[in-house]
């Protein structure tokens, strides 16, 4: 199957840092990847859809300006939570589309203080 | 609101018996159809992918469609403890997103 890698793996900040989450597809391009959340017990919840050169499209109740997302090529996306508070702890997975498969990457574990 | 459904679990198969995974979709039009394997603390792991009526396997597992009934089920033969996990069934309707269920957590007893 398709590889997708997340950097870094996890990551533990304090309260009002913001964090940069990597995601790629090493071994195909992905005009679309797609950015998930998952909390303790519960089932993945998809925060935004990201396509290549162009902006974003978020979730409802998923707030653009706390949760920055950039595709700046066929194989990088990035996600950004600004000003991180503890209630942003979660497990961020990210997912690459080779339509219509996605392949998911190992996910990033997000600890604030 | 389109949903899929599944049985949270757990379910408790003995080791080589044949665990039965199911999973139901609300949207008749959806077009493609997902199982993930998900390990505690992981991500998910693509197993199977089915598109069309019937039956496709692939080693021990199969994924049998039936759209006329809007349903999917996984079959796993011979299972192993190693199989214990949550598994994940995903569908798209009329546009790439995926519709996840909730997931049902699977127990292979040894």
């Amino acid at each position: 199957g398709a590889v997708v890698s997340q950097h870094p793996s996890w990551v533990i900040c304090k309260s009002g840092t913001s964090v940069k989450i990597e995601c790629r597809s090493l071994d195909f391009q992905a005009t679309t990847m797609f950015w998930y959340r998952q909390f303790p017990k519960q089932s993945l919840m998809l925060m935004a859809t990201s396509n290549e050169g162009s902006k974003a499209t978020y979730e409802q109740g998923v707030e653009k300006d706390k949760f920055l997302i950039n595709h700046a090529s066929l194989t990088l996306s990035t996600l950004t939570v600004t000003s991180a508070h503890p209630e942003d702890s979660s497990f961020y997975i990210c997912s690459a589309r080779t339509s219509p498969e996605q392949f998911f990457g190992p996910g990033t574990r997000l600890t604030v203080l | 609101q389109k949903e899929v459904e599944q049985n949270s679990g757990p379910l408790s198969v003995p080791e080589g018996a044949i665990a039965s995974l199911n999973c139901t979709y609300s949207d008749r039009g959806s077009q493609s159809f997902f199982w993930y394997r998900q390990y505690s603390g992981k991500s998910p792991e693509l197993i199977m992918s089915i598109y069309s009526n019937g039956d496709k396997e692939d080693g021990r597992f199969t994924a049998q469609l039936n759209k006329a009934s809007q349903y999917v089920s996984l079959l796993i033969r011979d299972s192993q403890p190693s199989d214990s996990a949550t598994y994940l069934c995903a569908v798209t309707s009329g546009t790439y997103k995926y519709i996840f269920g909730t997931g049902t957590r699977l127990k292979v007893l040894a």
